[in-house]
């Protein structure tokens, strides 16, 4: 167990709609960052947040905004789905917000967009 | 831009047995990281070891070791005495020094492990 805790498991949806997914760091770090996995594309940065602030923005859509809020806690807002959006969405944190830290990934939230 | 390209989409290795998985990268920054991490079928990424390029020690986590040659660009992952449960999905991640959170991942090598 990472301690990063992600819900809900599974989500599956329509084209069109809206969803919000949420993560939980593990005690203590102040960093969350959201990862985007599908066959096609792999394993893709989406956005990073450190002590509420957005501090890195990889290739997230305009459709996808995110947020963290004073309890450290974030949420992934996708909106406008379309079918390619399916994928497993993680969420990460660390400590800190650079360079060596060690990641702690949570288990994933799997998206179906149908 | 830097990338992470992983050229064994599948592995396979007898139990006890020692496998090497590939990793090559392109980057034209001198400072930077390097990660292995496995996704077991439960989904969960793990990270299972980390070199830093300054270092020009290979990195060792119990079975897990590393071969970083950095003129090469090249950081393979050695498995010595491979167990059922070292099965799972390997990736090879780069990160530049500095920067906020942007690991970059390979495709990933799907290892297999044989009783």
């Amino acid at each position: 167990d990472s301690g990063v805790t992600q819900t809900p498991k599974h989500l599956i949806t329509a084209t069109g709609q809206r969803v919000t997914l949420r993560c939980s760091p593990r005690s203590g770090d102040l960093s969350v960052y959201w990862y985007q996995q599908s066959l096609d594309q792999g394993l893709q940065f989406l956005i990073q947040y450190y002590n509420g602030e957005e501090r890195a923005k990889g290739n997230i859509l305009e459709r996808f905004s995110a947020q963290q809020f004073p309890d450290l806690h974030s949420e992934l807002n996708l909106s406008s789905l379309e079918l390619g959006d399916s994928a497993l969405y993680f969420c990460a944190s660390s400590v800190g917000d650079r360079g060596p830290e060690k990641l702690f990934f949570g288990s994933g939230t799997q998206l179906s967009v149908l | 831009a830097q990338t992470v390209t992983q050229s064994q989409p599948e592995m396979s290795v007898q139990e006890a047995e020692t496998v090497t998985l590939s990793c090559t990268y392109d980057t034209s920054e001198s400072d930077y990281y390097l990660f292995w991490y496995k996704q077991p079928p439960s989904r969960q990424m793990i990270l299972v070891i980390r070199q830093e390029a300054y270092k020009q020690q290979n990195a060792t986590e119990n079975r897990f070791s590393v071969n970083f040659q950095k003129a090469a660009k090249s950081f393979s992952l050695k498995i010595s005495d491979s167990q059922l449960g070292d099965a799972a999905m390997y990736f090879c991640a780069y990160r530049r020094a500095g920067s906020q959170g942007n690991l970059i991942f390979g495709k990933g090598t799907k290892l297999s492990v044989k009783p």
